[in-house]
């Protein structure tokens, strides 16, 4: 089992705040990705890295990918209450046909 | 809608019972995945298909077991079942298992109540 651990576990914030989620691993992963997951939902995919050191963006999303692939981090600009969700990091396995779910980072934006 | 299709989308039952959970893939996707999610669990892997045939295990517990059928869609059976096993019951899939790199798509779930 290749354990990706998020922090924090919860965050509150007010509207218009910006915030950080972490994901971390001992493990190299041959791809990361970054899911939200809204209540009574499915998580719903956000964005796929897949080279160390990669950033992508998505509006007001930041991904990176650590540049020895084994973390990540998600940074949100300006918070909206639409931003409030179940935010998961899932590594690739070497194989690439295996996802690691992280432990998952709930968000709650307060207008 | 995602594509993914779970049915029943609620189901209550007594300990001991046996459900079957059903997952139609999205069009086109090979690879079928059931993962269970609780509070203090996370998402957890169970089992894959792909294209008919068991691809990879998780922590899948002896009592539960799946299968895909030659129309792609699968079943999750759970026996015996116990108060723990109530939680969220995910199906997703992909184009196929090779290159997860496009990521899985989600069905809605199945919530399972055992009382």
């Amino acid at each position: 089992t290749q354990l990706l651990e998020q922090s924090p576990q919860f965050l509150s914030i007010q509207e218009g705040e910006n915030l950080t989620v972490y994901c971390n691993s001992s493990s190299v992963f041959s791809s990361l990705q970054w899911y939200r997951q809204e209540p009574g939902e499915g998580p719903v995919l956000l964005v796929t890295v897949v080279t160390g050191g990669e950033v992508k963006k998505l509006k007001r999303l930041t991904f990176q990918f650590g540049d020895a692939r084994k973390d990540s981090s998600l940074h949100i600009t300006a918070a909206q209450p639409g931003d409030t969700g179940l935010y998961l990091c899932a590594g690739a396995s070497n194989t690439g046909n295996q996802f690691y779910f992280g432990t998952g980072t709930s968000l709650t934006v307060i207008p | 809608d995602s594509g993914v299709t779970q049915t029943p989308k609620h189901l209550i039952t007594a300990t001991g019972q046996r459900v079957t959970l059903r997952c139609s893939p999205r069009s086109g996707d090979l690879s079928v995945y059931w993962y269970q999610q609780s509070l203090d669990q996370g998402l957890q892997f169970l089992i894959q298909y792909y294209n008919g045939e068991e691809r990879a295990k998780g922590n899948i517990l002896e009592r539960f077991s799946a299968q895909q059928f030659p129309d792609l869609h699968s079943e999750l059976n759970l026996s015996s079942l116990e108060l723990g096993d109530s939680a969220l019951y995910f199906c997703a899939s992909s184009v196929e298992g090779r290159q997860a790199g496009d990521g899985y798509t989600f069905g809605s779930g199945t919530r399972l109540t055992v009382v």
